[in-house]
């Protein structure tokens, strides 16, 4: 059980498109999901936090309309990625927790822009 | 805000040696512990946790140790294998409702056949 996907798992796109992310909670109602970005060798680095139903919560630093965040079931949230540059290439990967404190992550999107 | 430091960042064993990550967190307010595996590639991988009304946790060959009063907790593996180079990531949460985790800065794990 506790399992997370996401979709895609790689997206190339050009510079000034946006990309959509899709993260779902598989086989539990995720009540609270998670988007980090991870740079190569590095920690993850948490984006925001989402609530089914509510406004995400952006870590400082992280502009909320560029990283538009949508949790609009138990079971899916979305990252979209606005207008991305080159800089933003970067890993994203999800999380999701229920009733437990647990966090399941999934397997992450990798995305490249050109 | 929570911080947490990870050491060694790099650690190389031999197979069957046993291996430790040690992590100090800087909140007394944390209670939960996970460490997470994470393959090239891929997400995390929940591997093990603790809370903190316990000392110790141990899954096979897995084995966590937390010490509250000096904020520091410790990943124990034995009889490595080849499949448990990765990359491991402690991390701590704060218990004020917000289930957000702090990440330790990651340890790579190299097993030596």
């Amino acid at each position: 059980g506790a399992v997370v996907s996401q979709h895609p798992s790689w997206v190339i796109c050009k510079s000034g498109t946006s990309v959509k992310i899709e993260c779902r909670s598989l086989d539990f109602q995720a009540t609270t999901m998670f988007w980090y970005r991870q740079f190569p060798k590095q920690s993850l680095m948490l984006m925001a936090t989402s609530n089914e139903g509510s406004k995400a919560t952006y870590e400082q630093g992280v502009e909320k309309d560029k990283f538009l965040i949508n949790h609009a079931s138990l079971t899916l949230s979305t990252l979209t990625v606005t207008s991305a540059h080159p800089e933003d290439s970067s890993f994203y990967i999800c999380s999701a927790s229920g009733l437990s404190d647990t966090q399941y992550f999934g397997p992450g999107t990798r995305l490249t822009v050109l | 805000g929570e911080n947490v430091e990870q050491h060694p960042s790099t650690l190389s064993v031999q197979e069957g040696d046993s291996a430790v990550i040690k992590c100090t967190y800087s909140d007394s307010a944390s209670n939960y512990f996970p460490w997470y595996k994470q393959e090239l590639g891929k997400g995390p991988q929940l591997i093990i946790d603790i809370r903190s009304n316990v000392g110790e946790k141990k899954d096979q060959r897995i084995a966590v140790t937390l010490n509250k009063t000096a904020k520091h907790f410790s990943l124990h593996i034995t009889e490595t294998q080849p499949e448990d180079s990765a990359v491991y990531f402690c991390a701590a949460r704060l218990d004020t409702g917000r289930r957000a985790l702090t990440f330790g800065s990651g340890t790579r794990l190299q097993v030596q056949p």
